[in-house]
C-alpha cells in the first residue's frame, strides 16, 4: 500500500506570491490534517479534514486554507506569502480521526524569499 | 490548554547501549494518547510508540518501551540496544482521545530530542 504522499517537495516562492501544497493520503483513509514544522515554532498543528469538511483548525491566519475533495486528497492554500511561512509542511492520514494512528508525508520544504 | 515539554535538545548514546529521553506533558483532561515519533533526516515523521492515558501497563515495541507516569505527566521513552539506526529526532506527542463525534487528530508536539548514536 502507497505511503502518504505530498507534491512537490521543495517549493520556492517570493514574499506575495500564493502557493497550493498537495497530500494524497493512503488509500482508504479519509481523515487528513496538516503541520507546519520550523526551527523557531516546532511542529504546529494547521487544520484537519474529514469526509469534505474541516473538522478543527489551529491558529493561524486567514492566509492559509485548505480543503479536502471526495477522493480524500487535500490540498492546503497559503496566500500573500511572508518570509515567516518558510518552513516544512507536513501531512498526515489515517481512516478516520477516532482513529489515533497517523501516517505521515515527507513534506514540502517551502522556501520564501 | 494542553503542552508537551521537552528537556533534552540533543542525547547521545554509544551503539549498543540504552538511552531515555524525557517528556512532560500538562493537561486536564483524564482521557488522551501520548506518542513518540522519530524524525529521521529524511523528514517524514514516524510513529515509534503510543500509550493510552487509561492503561496502566507500560507500552512496549521491541527495543522502545515507555515510562509512563499519569500523575506525575510524565511519559519518558526508553531505547534499548542502541542502533545506529536509531539516529534521528525524536519528538513527544500528545493527542485529546474524544468520543468519535468529537475525536480529533491534533497533536501537541513538544520541541524534540536529537538523538545521535555513537558507533
Amino acid at each position: 500500500k502507497a505511503g502518504v504522499t505530498q507534491t512537490p517537495r521543495y517549493l520556492i516562492k517570493t514574499r506575495g506570491q500564493q502557493v497550493t501544497l498537495s497530500c494524497s493520503p493512503i488509500s482508504g483513509h479519509r481523515s487528513v490534517s496538516w503541520y507546519q514544522q520550523t526551527p523557531g515554532q516546532g511542529l504546529q498543528f494547521l487544520f484537519e479534514y474529514f469526509s469534505e469538511t474541516q473538522r478543527n483548525k489551529g491558529n493561524f491566519p486567514g492566509r492559509f486554507s485548505g480543503r479536502q475533495f471526495s477522493n480524500s486528497r487535500s490540498e492546503m492554500n497559503v496566500s500573500t506569502l511572508e518570509l515567516g511561512d518558510s518552513a516544512l509542511y507536513l501531512c498526515a492520514s489515517s481512516p478516520s480521526p477516532a482513529n489515533e494512528k497517523l501516517f505521515f508525508g515527507s513534506g514540502t520544504q517551502l522556501s520564501v524569499l | 490548554a494542553q503542552t508537551v515539554t521537552q528537556s533534552q535538545p540533543e542525547m547521545s548514546v554509544q551503539e549498543a547501549e540504552t538511552v531515555t529521553l524525557s517528556c512532560t506533558y500538562d493537561t486536564s483532561e483524564s482521557d488522551y494518547y501520548l506518542f513518540w515519533y522519530k524524525q529521521p533526516p529524511s523528514r517524514q515523521m514516524i510513529l515509534v510508540i503510543r500509550q493510552e492515558a487509561y492503561k496502566q501497563q507500560n507500552a512496549t515495541e521491541n527495543r522502545f518501551s515507555v515510562n509512563f507516569q499519569k500523575a506525575a505527566k510524565s511519559f519518558s521513552l526508553k531505547i534499548s540496544d542502541s542502533q545506529l539506526g536509531d539516529a534521528a529526532m525524536y519528538f513527544c506527542a500528545y493527542r485529546s482521545a474524544g468520543s468519535y463525534g468529537g475525536a480529533t487528530n491534533k497533536l501537541i508536539f513538544g520541541t524534540g530530542t536529537l538523538l545521535a548514536v555513537q558507533p
